[in-house]
């Protein structure tokens, strides 16, 4: 069974603070990461992917990916209530072009 | 650049009627998802298609769902019978060579 796993939270933040989100993943074949960030109500919007090992930077928001520990991150800095969402990690396969799914992480800004 | 089209936004049946979701995709890519989503089982990938043919049904939960994609800029997934289990956000999603994938605002029915 293929699984991403994701504490649900809510994970608390104070305004201005970083934000860390994490997310852990069963098969090694895995080959591209994404994180989405959902509104309430809302679709899924992509906010960030990630192929290689390492860490990759946009604006305010960082994705770290570590192939040997299976687990992808995402930070957000300078957190504001507007980043106040769910975020869903999603993996790709090596075999087929479906996306694996964690249940999301509720995060919650708090002025 | 317009994103993935979907409609209606909402739609309210009663059990036993037909519905029909309507999903354009953004232009140029070249496949499509459709999903449901549910407060407790979560983002459900119900099919894909690439190039218009159907790649992947499995998470298709019975034979009351159908789905078709006749050509490159339009799909339905059909519900009929449908039953109030089925009510759900609906979303479609598509892109380009298989990775990011871009989400339409999605179909709220409810099913009575």
């Amino acid at each position: 069974q293929k699984e991403v796993e994701q504490n649900s939270g809510p994970l608390s933040v104070p305004e201005g603070a970083i934000a860390s989100l994490n997310c852990t993943y069963s098969d090694r074949g895995s080959q591209s990461f994404f994180w989405y960030r959902q509104y309430s109500g809302k679709s899924p919007e992509l906010i960030m992917f990630i192929y290689s090992n390492g860490d990759k930077e946009d604006g305010r928001f960082t994705a770290q990916l570590n192939k040997a520990s299976q687990y992808v991150s995402l930070l957000i800095r300078d957190s504001q209530p507007s980043d106040s969402a769910t975020y869903l990690c999603a993996v790709n396969l090596r075999s087929n072009y479906q996306l694996i799914w964690g249940a999301g992480t509720k995060l919650i800004i708090k002025p | 650049d317009a994103g993935v089209i979907q409609s209606p936004r909402h739609e309210v049946t009663e059990m036993g009627q037909e519905v029909t979701l309507r999903c354009k995709p953004i232009s140029g890519h070249d496949y499509l998802f459709w999903y449901r989503q549910t407060m407790m089982r979560g983002l459900e990938l119900l099919i894909y298609f690439n190039n218009n043919v159907p790649i992947d049904d499995s998470g298709m939960p019975e034979d009351r769902f159908s789905a078709k994609m006749p050509n490159a800029s339009f799909s339905t997934l059909k519900i009929q019978p449908s039953e109030p289990r089925d009510s759900a956000v609906y979303f479609c999603a598509s892109s380009s060579l298989g990775q990011e994938q871009y989400f339409g605002p999605g179909t709220r029915l409810t099913v009575t």
